[in-house]
């Protein structure tokens, strides 16, 4: 079945590092692809989105492309902040499978 | 828009008892659906409906019920609460569960059963 796997955290970095958060998936046909981000004590709210191979998806400084050849969806971000400090799920959706999620990564950034 | 709201925010419970968490949207959303987060695992999805009078299955469903008499509220019931159902518990609404939709999500109801 279709299934996402996520790097293992935590993740910890100084503020203005270069992050990547690697994402792979396993799916028949050609699923939708999300990044989700979970601050403290808050739900998940979308991040990115990519319907569609080689499409990149971006807000707030973090981008993601859809590689079907590689079946890889990596979350990046050039200079992180303390404020980006929270934990990020990669998740697929497909009409077979509807929405799966990564078990998620924690980020923490030092001032 | 007070978008997703979740009640309560907190709630511990014994063996046995019976609960349910109440989840309401006011964006007019079709699909609407509960999953529970636990440690290292995700979250994975219990109950789903597409609309007022559908309720389907997710991956975790055993244990719970849903019903949907309206497009705003979707709760869902313990029936006997068991400590294998202690975890973050978050509803969450879209316009369609068509790709690409954006799933909003509310605060969640973390729920601990002794």
């Amino acid at each position: 079945g279709n299934s996402v796997t996520q790097m293992e955290g935590p993740v910890t970095l100084s503020e203005e590092a270069f992050l990547t958060i690697n994402c792979t998936y396993t799916a028949t046909g050609y699923p939708s692809l999300f990044w989700y981000v979970q601050y403290p004590g808050e739900g998940l709210q979308l991040l990115l989105k990519a319907t569609k191979a080689d499409d990149k998806g971006s807000n707030k400084g973090f981008e993601a492309t859809y590689r079907k050849e590689t079946t890889s969806f990596h979350l990046e971000k050039g200079s992180v902040q303390v404020s980006d400090s929270a934990v990020y799920f990669c998740a697929l959706y497909s009409s077979a499978s509807k929405i799966i999620f990564g078990s998620g990564t924690r980020l923490s950034i030092r001032p | 828009n007070a978008g997703v709201t979740q009640t309560p925010k907190f709630q511990v419970l014994k063996t046995g008892q019976s609960m349910t968490l109440q989840c309401a949207q006011d964006m007019n959303h079709e699909y609407m659906s509960w999953y529970r987060q636990d440690p290292g695992m995700g979250l994975r999805l219990i109950h789903y409906s597409v609309g007022a009078g559908i309720t389907d299955q997710g991956e975790v469903p055993n244990g719970y019920n849903v019903s949907r008499s309206t497009t705003e509220d979707f709760p869902l019931r313990l029936l006997s609460a068991a400590p294998s159902q202690t975890s973050v518990y978050f509803c969450a609404s879209s316009y369609s569960k068509g790709a690409g939709l954006e799933q909003y999500f509310g605060p969640g109801t973390r729920l601990t059963v002794t």
